[in-house]
């Protein structure tokens, strides 16, 4: 079974310009999320996506981040415009549903460094 | 709000030796709780989790954790140590539904060195 896909692995831009991350889940996982992990730090919950639709939005900082699941199955994570404080490792993991009790599987995880 | 700490940045272990990865939580309800292993620039992989019932959960790799309600810990174990084992193990607990946050809170990282 193929696990979360994420890309680009690595990318460096310049403060204020955007850039965009993909993930593929799971197949047949309903549940997506997004994670910031910056250095040093666990993983913090941006976004949760059950299918298409938001559960969890309430730490996406909305006036430059965005994300979308449109069809239920990827999805893109969206920053515009970077900031220096946007450097970190962006994780996508994918559940098979909402349970408490699932078990959240997480992809290789995109770099970013933001000059 | 629901919490994990992880009390030790970094714990090193002599190959062969039993290691301890010390995880602490706080929740509303009833806990669920997680244990990851994430190697260098990789994502974190999964390797046990507690939900109900026995206090001892095995999971994968020989590691194994022990829940112990009264001192809301959750410590991760292994009988003997392997230089592979070198990573970063991350706690994390998830309270149950309707008790608080839905989201999986996680611990700030625990690096572990096995020493040949």
């Amino acid at each position: 079974e193929a696990g979360v896909a994420q890309s680009p692995r690595y990318k460096i831009i310049e403060k204020r310009q955007s850039v965009a991350f993909w993930c593929n889940p799971i197949s047949g996982h309903a549940t997506l999320y997004w994670y910031q992990q910056i250095l040093g730090q666990g993983p913090k919950l941006l976004i949760q996506f059950q299918n298409n639709g938001v559960v969890d939005d309430s730490q996406l900082p909305k006036d430059r981040f965005s994300a979308e699941r449109l069809k239920g199955v990827d999805s893109t994570l969206k920053i515009q415009p970077a900031k220096l404080e946007d450097s970190a490792v962006y994780l996508c993991a994918s559940s098979p549903g909402l349970q408490a009790t699932d078990t959240q599987y997480f992809g290789p995880g995109t770099r970013l460094t933001v000059l | 709000a629901q919490s994990v700490a992880q009390p030790e940045d970094q714990v090193n272990v002599a190959e062969g030796n039993p290691l301890t990865v010390k995880c602490t939580y706080s929740v509303s309800g009833n806990p669920y709780l997680f244990w990851y292993v994430q190697y260098p620039n990789r994502g974190l992989q999964f390797l046990l989790k507690y939900i109900t019932g026995d206090n001892l959960v095995k999971g994968s790799y020989g590691f194994e954790a022990e829940f112990n309600k009264s001192q809301t810990s959750f410590h991760l174990k292994k009988p003997s140590a392997l230089v592979s084992d070198s990573a970063l193990y991350f706690c994390a607990v998830r309270d149950q539904p309707g008790a608080g946050s839905y989201q999986l809170t996680f611990g700030k990282g625990t690096k572990l060195s096995v020493i040949p």
